[in-house]
């Protein structure tokens, strides 16, 4: 069965510092795979995806995430952390016959001034 | 675009009474996403359509749940009766081609139910 999981459920990072968020996922073929970020009271907002080709996809407001095939992985990062970075992000994974996402329980970040 | 449009933004009723969610989802998407999120159980796929027809239901949590797509510009969320524990976040999404393309979502209901 698929599945999505962030072993991270809260990370706390200082302005300026850099930022890792993980993603393992378990699918049977080539997944799918997204980003989400959602902001207090808001929906979710896609960051980035990854379909196929380069296993290194850049996303909006500076995030990058590499996927690896051979870790079932795809980890977001940031190289410097915003204080308005600071939401809940949801990884997940799709591309079958299923028509639906499988979404990650979250990480939810906390930026120290 | 507007993007996914929901209403209410918020809904407070009392245990018992029925409420209705709606949701306008981006011209031309073809699926159309209801989910249910929580601080205990996290964000939940209620149900989905292609085309206007429910494709798979089995995230409904119960009979007292149910969901309509009478056209490809408009879905409905209703509980009959509520309760208490129906308190949530509720989210519509439209995509493309389903799950082999992004989700766009509203930016959902928040229900109390006293």
């Amino acid at each position: 069965a698929q599945s999505v999981t962030q072993p991270d459920i809260h990370i706390t990072v200082s302005e300026g510092a850099s930022l890792e968020l993980r993603c393992n996922y378990s699918y049977g073929a080539t997944p799918y795979l997204f980003w989400y970020v959602q902001s207090p009271g808001q929906g979710l907002q896609l960051l980035l995806k990854y379909f196929s080709g380069d296993t290194l996809v850049q996303g909006i407001k500076g995030f990058e995430a590499e996927f690896k095939r051979s870790q079932s992985s795809f980890n977001l990062r940031k190289p410097s952390v915003h204080w308005s970075d600071a939401a809940e992000y949801f990884c997940a994974v799709g591309g079958y016959r299923g028509n639906q996402f499988y979404f990650g329980t979250g990480t939810s970040l906390t930026v120290i001034p | 675009d507007a993007g996914v449009i929901q209403s209410p933004r918020h809904e407070v009723t009392e245990m018992g009474q029925e409420v209705t969610l709606r949701c306008k989802p981006i011209s031309g998407h073809d699926y159309l996403f209801w989910y249910r999120q929580t601080m205990m159980r996290g964000l939940e796929l209620l149900i989905y359509f292609n085309n206007n027809v429910p494709i798979d239901d089995s995230g409904m949590p119960e009979d007292r749940f149910s969901a309509k797509m009478p056209n490809a510009s408009f879905s409905t969320l209703k509980i009959q009766p509520s309760e208490p524990r129906d308190s949530a976040v509720y989210f519509c999404a439209s995509s493309l081609s389903g799950s082999y393309n992004e989700q766009f979502f509203g930016p959902g209901t928040r229900l109390t139910v006293l």
